[in-house]
């Protein structure tokens, strides 16, 4: 069964503070997410990436970054915290599969989420 | 840019009673869908997805789907729920051409059911 952990829970930062929210996945996937889930707008997608080093922006890109050294490892950057970045944040890894056609692209594997308060 | 769009943001229903959550998405192209569910407390898990294929499909827990090309449409249904249907539901989409697995979700929708 997949795995998708993330380090922290539960995470409470001051404004300005540089935050690091960190995800480990252990099935070998190459697609990796990061979503923000916030009450009423759903998820919502920051960064993406399908390969080591390899990064996409998503809708709300703002504010954040992110590094993906390890195939297994997604970490996601606050550069200076704001109080509008509290809210639970969400990884994802999912299978690559190139090409289009019937049952090319995997769902998604969801972690437990990490929620971050600003204060 | 592609959207999708819950219509219901919270139902409340009676055990036994039928259920059906509204989804519609904005893409011109061919796309893969999806719906997700998250129990209180508990993760994001895939219900049921559909790529090709007969428009109706099954998914875990006694749930469907119908894909409707022509209304942009994957509605969410169940005959009868149960308590234990209490969650949160997600519709999803992801762009065939997209070799990213990228999905983009609706807002969410919901459900409790009272015993």
């Amino acid at each position: 069964d997949v795995k998708v952990t993330q380090s922290s829970r539960y995470l409470v930062k001051r404004t300005g503070e540089k935050v690091f929210l960190e995800c480990v996945q252990d099935m070998d996937h190459e697609n990796m997410f990061w979503y923000r889930q916030d009450p009423g707008l759903g998820l919502r997608l920051i960064y993406f990436s399908y390969d080591v080093k390899m990064k996409e922006k998503g809708d709300i890109p703002e504010g954040y970054s992110v590094s993906r050294e390890k195939k297994e490892r997604f970490s996601l950057i606050l550069e200076s915290a704001s109080t509008n970045q509290t809210s639970m944040y969400l990884c994802a890894s999912s299978l690559l599969t190139p090409g289009q056609g019937p049952g090319m692209n995997s769902p998604l594997h969801f972690g437990n989420g990490t929620r971050l308060t600003v204060t | 840019a592609q959207s999708v769009s819950q219509h219901n943001h919270h139902v409340i229903l009676s055990e036994a009673a039928s259920l059906e959550l509204g989804c519609n998405y904005s893409y011109g192209g061919t796309v893969n869908l999806f719906w997700y569910v998250q129990y209180p407390g508990q993760h994001l898990q895939l219900l049921l997805k559909y790529f090709s294929g007969d428009p109706l499909v099954k998914g875990i827990k006694g749930f469907e789907a119908e894909f409707i090309k022509s209304k942009f449409s994957f509605n969410l249904r169940k005959p009868s729920v149960q308590w234990s249907d209490t969650a949160e539901y997600f519709c999803a989409v992801n762009a065939r051409s997209s070799n990213t697995g990228k999905l983009i979700f609706g807002q969410g929708t919901t459900l409790q059911v009272k015993p």
